[in-house]
């Protein structure tokens, strides 16, 4: 594709459940990124990928939280057991090189609600 | 530690005047500094960045940025300021290293009048 897309766009979830949300990052792009963008405020990192291994999951707020790119492309961001205080938009970003100085491009966002 | 700041929540200009969101920064090393604007409902778009040389930095849609090491600084400017431009700015900074996270500033709205 020509961007960075995420499904699903909404999500509405009840305390407790457990959600997944998706990334589809651009063709070719060996690094993916998670942020959680609370309201009001700016993203914040959560976790990161250089094709399928994860080297950088320090900003996951909980052990509910986990996340996977098993083929080095699309990937998933799990939270289980969801609580209001997980309400946000979600942000994932891809880009072309491993660390250096590109920049990342960004998907829509999921917006998650916790009720 | 890493950090940016942005001290203003908003601001307000005049279509056809010069429009400057600030930015300052902390971080060790040589920073890599970024620009993001973000529109209603939609994903951050790239607009610019500071890696080295140069540090007056020229990017998408009539905007630049000015670093200043002196200051920790890297403040967006765009000569003459369209309504179109009215968004959320975010400023960003990241130091070299194998994992790329950006740090991001808390935004900044623009509101461009007619």
């Amino acid at each position: 594709g020509a961007g960075v897309s995420q499904s699903p766009r909404y999500k509405v979830a009840k305390r407790g459940q457990d959600v997944a949300l998706r990334c589809d990052p651009i063709s070719g792009h060996v690094s993916l990124f998670w942020y959680q963008q609370a309201l009001g405020q700016g993203p914040e990192f959560l976790t990161y990928f250089q094709n399928e291994a994860q080297l950088d999951k320090s900003g996951l707020p909980s052990d509910r939280f986990f996340a996977e790119r098993p083929e080095g492309s699309v990937s998933t961001l799990k939270i289980q057991r969801t609580q209001q205080e997980d309400s946000a938009v979600y942000l994932c970003a891809s880009s072309s090189a491993r660390g250096g100085a590109v920049e990342q491009f960004f998907g829509p966002g999921t917006r998650l609600t916790v009720l | 530690a890493q950090s940016v700041a942005q001290p203003e929540d908003q601001v307000n200009v005049a279509e056809g005047n010069p429009l400057t969101v600030k930015c300052t920064y902390s971080v060790s090393g040589n920073p890599y500094l970024f620009w993001y604007v973000q529109y209603p409902n939609r994903g951050l778009q790239f607009l610019l960045k500071y890696i080295t040389g140069d540090n007056l930095v020229k990017g998408s849609y009539g905007f630049e940025a000015e670093f200043n090491k002196s200051q920790t600084s890297f403040h967006l400017k765009k000569p003459s300021a369209l309504v179109s431009d009215s968004a959320l700015y975010f400023c960003a900074v990241r130091r070299w290293s194998n994992t790329g996270k950006l740090i991001f500033g808390q935004g900044t709205t623009l509101q461009v009048k007619p």
